[in-house]
């Protein structure tokens, strides 16, 4: 089974509005760490945001947050007022336990932010 | 003050070239990482090391070999270079590899293309 679902291979958003993107997730230790990262046209990869899974409270980074819906192995990213720079690929990723060393990514999804 | 950078940039280069990519991290972490990502942007975990020894070993051809002379550096060799080899393969680092909580952080990204 896959680590990390993404099933949005592309998303579109009006300029100023608020998007989500789905993350899924499969595990079975109790312990994991769940990441989302940015990989604008330029090609870097920026890290976004973080989520443990024993963290009471939603993750917020500015105008990222992160949907933590622990019942239901889910980590959808939530991009409010969207601008044009958000455009780009969002890629989830997981890493489980305390001595795991492997990040899980999913296969990513491209946002089109629409003027 | 770059985090994680990666030489060259890009590399162009004919089949059956033998060529290196350097990797070097400033932020005292002990884990490094290579990744390939390919055109339809999808991330494959290749190698990682944890200061010095080789703790990820996925299944790639064995022209590629890591090298990492100390915990800030991990460079990558490919021998008889393919066009299947052409991607853009990123060097990551993260503190270690004992808690899921720890971030992983890209370098800019190596685009090869092999021609």
């Amino acid at each position: 089974a896959q680590k990390i679902t993404q099933t949005q291979p592309g998303m579109f958003v009006q300029e100023k509005e608020a998007v989500t993107l789905d993350c899924t997730y499969d595990t079975s230790d109790p312990s994991y760490g769940l990441f989302w990262y940015k990989q604008p046209s330029s090609g870097e990869m920026i890290f976004l945001i973080y989520q443990g899974s024993y963290d009471q409270q939603n993750a917020t980074e500015g105008r990222y947050s992160l949907n933590f819906q622990k019942a239901r192995k889910s980590a959808n990213l939530v991009i409010s007022a969207s601008q044009l720079g958000d455009s780009a690929m969002y890629f989830c990723a997981m890493r489980e336990g305390w001595t795991g060393n492997q990040f899980y990514f999913g296969t990513g999804t491209s946002l089109t932010v629409i003027p | 003050d770059t985090a994680v950078s990666q030489t060259p940039k890009y590399l162009v280069t004919q089949m059956g070239n033998d060529k290196s990519i350097k990797c070097e991290q400033n932020l005292g972490h002990d884990t490094m990482y290579w990744y390939k990502q390919d055109s339809k942007k999808f991330l494959k975990i290749m190698f990682s090391y944890n200061n010095k020894e080789l703790i990820i070993n996925e299944t790639v051809p064995n022209r590629f070999s890591p090298k990492s002379p100390d915990k800030a550096h991990l460079n990558l060799h490919i021998n008889s270079l393919e066009l299947g080899d052409s991607a853009v393969y990123f060097c990551a680092s993260s503190q270690g590899r004992t808690s899921f909580v720890e971030t992983q952080y890209f370098g800019p990204g190596t685009r090869l293309l092999v021609l």
